[in-house]
């Protein structure tokens, strides 16, 4: 079954507003991290965050986890039309041999 | 810039034709991957290695194959191709977590499958 889901499935903003991304899982992690997928390309990685930290940052991006809801949160700020992308969290399970779970991603549009 | 490289990027092929996707990084990652993606999907895996001789099915059942006879070559072999295995193959590679976690992938820029 699908370790991480990504809600929403799909976003439309404006350049400039923020744009939030959440997703949940169902097992214990060691990490979970974000990637960007442009139309048609491979997979770029944004941010790990490990199961022992609250919150990190990365220029306009800011993860939360809480482990206690299974659940972690992608905000990107002042958003541009250059970040129209999917965005998916991956999980590390516990135990899981040292291998990603994808959720299935949100699709972020911002218009111009 | 990731240095895992993937061809072809696109293939075309009839149903029957034997096919092999080339995957290869320069960074000596031991850990490397292929993943399955349909368009606007999720990544299914399909195979990973720890290391040379290493290889492991995933999550998906796949009939592809892959062989690891030298750290930086993952290829995957399709001997039969099928309408049904149309699809893009995302290959990636990791370095051995600190503490025995799953780092940062590098992921390329996909393989692009047809089969008529």
């Amino acid at each position: 079954s699908q370790q991480g889901e990504e809600d929403p499935q799909a976003l439309s903003i404006q350049e400039g507003e923020n744009a939030t991304m959440n997703c949940s899982y169902k097992t214990s992690i060691n990490n979970l991290q974000w990637y960007r997928q442009n139309s048609g390309r491979g997979l770029v990685h944004l941010i790990l965050i490990r199961s022992n930290e609250r919150e990190k940052h990365s220029g306009r991006l800011r993860v939360t986890l809480d482990t206690s809801k299974k659940s972690s949160s992608l905000l990107i700020t002042a958003s541009r039309a250059a970040d129209t992308a999917s965005y998916f969290c991956a999980t590390d399970a516990q135990g899981g041999s040292e291998k990603l779970v994808f959720g299935k991603g949100t699709k972020l549009t911002v218009n111009p | 810039e990731a240095d895992i490289y993937q061809t072809p990027r696109y293939l075309v092929i009839g149903t029957g034709k034997k096919i092999t996707l080339e995957c290869s990084q320069t960074m000596g990652h031991d850990k490397m991957y292929w993943y399955q993606q349909d368009p606007g999907m999720e990544l299914h895996l399909i195979h990973y290695s720890y290391g040379v001789n290493s290889t492991e099915k995933g999550d998906l059942s796949s009939e592809s194959t892959v062989s690891r006879i030298r750290t930086e070559h993952f290829p995957l072999t399709l001997e039969s191709a099928r309408p049904s295995h149309t699809s893009q193959y995302l290959c990636a590679s990791s370095e051995f977590g600190r503490t025995g976690d799953t780092g940062e992938l590098f992921f390329g820029e996909g393989s692009r499958l047809t089969v008529l």
